[in-house]
C-alpha cells in the first residue's frame, strides 16, 4: 500500500471555479503535512503546510483530518495561473524523518 | 528559504557512462536529500546526504549505483553510475530541517541513451 495516495485527475475546471483536492495517508505516525505544487518541467514548490486547525492562505484552503488520515486543499476563484500539478507531502519522523509524496492530481483551468 | 542551485541542468549521456550531478545551496544546511522523479512520476527518495559520514540509503537504492558527497554544510554530489535508459529522470537535491518543509533545486533532467 502506498505511504500517500492522490486521485491523480485530470480536474479541468473553468476560470472562477472552485475545485477540492483530496488526498490520503497510511502512516498513522505521520507528523508534517505539506502542499506542494509543481509546474511542468519544474520542481516541486511549497505552496502551504497544513495543519490541524485548518489554515487558509487566500483563495488556499488546507484541512487535515487526523481520524480519517487525509488532508484535503480547496481552491476558490480558480485562476488560469493554478494550472499545475499538486502534491500530497506527508512527513513521518519514525522512518528517519522521510518525506513521502503523492503522485500528484493535475489541474488546469480553463478560460 | 534557501537558494539551491543545481549542475548541469540537463544531459544526454550514453549507456555504461557516469553522470555527477552538484548541489550547491547559498546557507549551510544540516539535511540534504536527493529525490529521482521518472517521467509521470511523483518523488522518491534515493539517499539523505550526511555531511562527515555516509550518505543514508533508501530501499531499491545502492551507493555503487548512487555515490553521494558531502563536504561540507553547503554542497553535495550525486552520481549516477553505470547508467541505462531506465536512469533516465530528474533528479532533484532538497534541504530543509527535520519534520518541516524542503525547498528543492531545480533539477537535473538526464536522458540516457
Amino acid at each position: 500500500r502506498k505511504e500517500v495516495e492522490q486521485d491523480p485527475g485530470p480536474f479541468n475546471v473553468p476560470e472562477g471555479a472552485t475545485v477540492a483536492f483530496n488526498c490520503t495517508y497510511s502512516n498513522s505516525a505521520s507528523q508534517s503535512f505539506f502542499w506542494y505544487r509543481q509546474d511542468c518541467r519544474k520542481e516541486p514548490k511549497l505552496l502551504m503546510s497544513v495543519y490541524s486547525s485548518g489554515n487558509e492562505d487566500g483563495r488556499f484552503t488546507a484541512q487535515l483530518n487526523r481520524a480519517s488520515q487525509y488532508i484535503s486543499l480547496l481552491i476558490r476563484d480558480s485562476k488560469l495561473s493554478d494550472s499545475a500539478t499538486y502534491l500530497c507531502v506527508v512527513n513521518v519522523p519514525n522512518t528517519g524523518n522521510q518525506f513521502y509524496f503523492g503522485t500528484g492530481t493535475s489541474l488546469t483551468v480553463i478560460p | 528559504s534557501a537558494v539551491i542551485s543545481q549542475k548541469p541542468s540537463r544531459d544526454i549521456c550514453q549507456r555504461g557512462t557516469s553522470l555527477t550531478i552538484q548541489c550547491q545551496v547559498d546557507s549551510q544546511v544540516t539535511m540534504m536529500f536527493w529525490y529521482r522523479q521518472q517521467p509521470g512520476q511523483s518523488l522518491t527518495l534515493i539517499a539523505t546526504a550526511n555531511q562527515g559520514s555516509e550518505a543514508t540509503y533508501e530501499s531499491g537504492f545502492v551507493i555503487d549505483k548512487f555515490p553521494i558527497s558531502r563536504p561540507n554544510l553547503t554542497f553535495s554530489t550525486l552520481t549516477v553510475s553505470n547508467m541505462s535508459p531506465e536512469d533516465s529522470s530528474i533528479y532533484l537535491c532538497s534541504v530543509g530541517p527535520a519534520r518541516h518543509e524542503q525547498y528543492f533545486g531545480p533539477g537535473t533532467r538526464l536522458t540516457v541513451t
